[in-house]
């Protein structure tokens, strides 16, 4: 079946510095991929996205490329900040016709930043 | 994308009892999910909810468990029934996206579960 495998965590970085958080996938045909982000003490917030093969997925200075030859979303960002401290989740989902198909989450990196 | 919030926010219960955690949305919807989060860990499906029909389960969940009702296409509860500690966990509540966006899915806040 289909599973989403990441990096494991914690990861701890300081203020400013690059961040690749490695994303790999198994599954059949083209699903959607997704990073999810939990804030402290929240739920779920979607924080991109990319539905084909070589789409590039940005939000907040986020990015992550669809690579389907080598299965990988991985989630990077080139300066980081403390308020970037959260759990991220990859995830997959494959696209239906009139409705969403459930979620298929990796097992979330925590991520925290030093000031 | 579709605003979406979840009572209780969180809630203690004793071992035993029942708690009926409620989703509502801001638009008409076609599917509602329901999702657990046990502490420290990933987002595992419990149901998926469709206006007008039974849901359907998760392997390892069941209805007499987690019963969930859907009456109309902006409101659904979960019931987490005769609890025990192993319970305690996030509930969370998501939705499909709207007309041409049915990839993505909107999560609620969540409700904190802890049972004693």
């Amino acid at each position: 079946g289909d599973s989403v495998t990441q990096m494991e965590g914690p990861v701890t970085l300081s203020e400013e510095a690059f961040l690749t958080i490695n994303c790999t996938y198994t599954a059949t045909g083209y699903p959607s991929l997704f990073w999810y982000v939990q804030y402290p003490g929240e739920g779920l917030q979607l924080l991109l996205k990319a539905t084909k093969a070589d789409d590039k997925g940005s939000n907040k200075g986020f990015e992550a490329t669809y690579r389907k030859e080598t299965t990988s979303f991985h989630l990077e960002k080139g300066s980081v900040q403390v308020s970037d401290s959260a759990v991220y989740f990859c995830a997959l989902s494959h696209t239906g016709y009139s409705s969403a198909s459930k979620i298929i989450f990796g097992s979330g990196t925590r991520l925290s930043i030093r000031p | 994308s579709a605003v979406i919030s979840q009572k209780p926010s969180r809630d203690i219960c004793q071992r035993g009892t029942s708690l009926t955690i409620q989703c509502q949305v801001d638009s008409q919807v076609t599917m509602m999910f329901w999702y657990r989060q046990q502490p420290g860990q990933s987002l595992t499906l419990i149901a998926t909810a469709n206006q007008g029909s039974e849901a359907t389960y998760e392997s390892g969940f069941v209805i007499d468990k987690f019963p969930i009702s859907r009456p109309n296409l902006t409101f659904s509860t979960l019931t987490v029934s005769n609890m025990s500690p192993e319970d305690s966990s996030i509930y969370l509540c998501s939705v499909d996206g709207t007309s041409g966006s049915f990839d993505t899915q909107y999560f609620g806040p969540g409700t904190r579960l802890t049972v004693l």
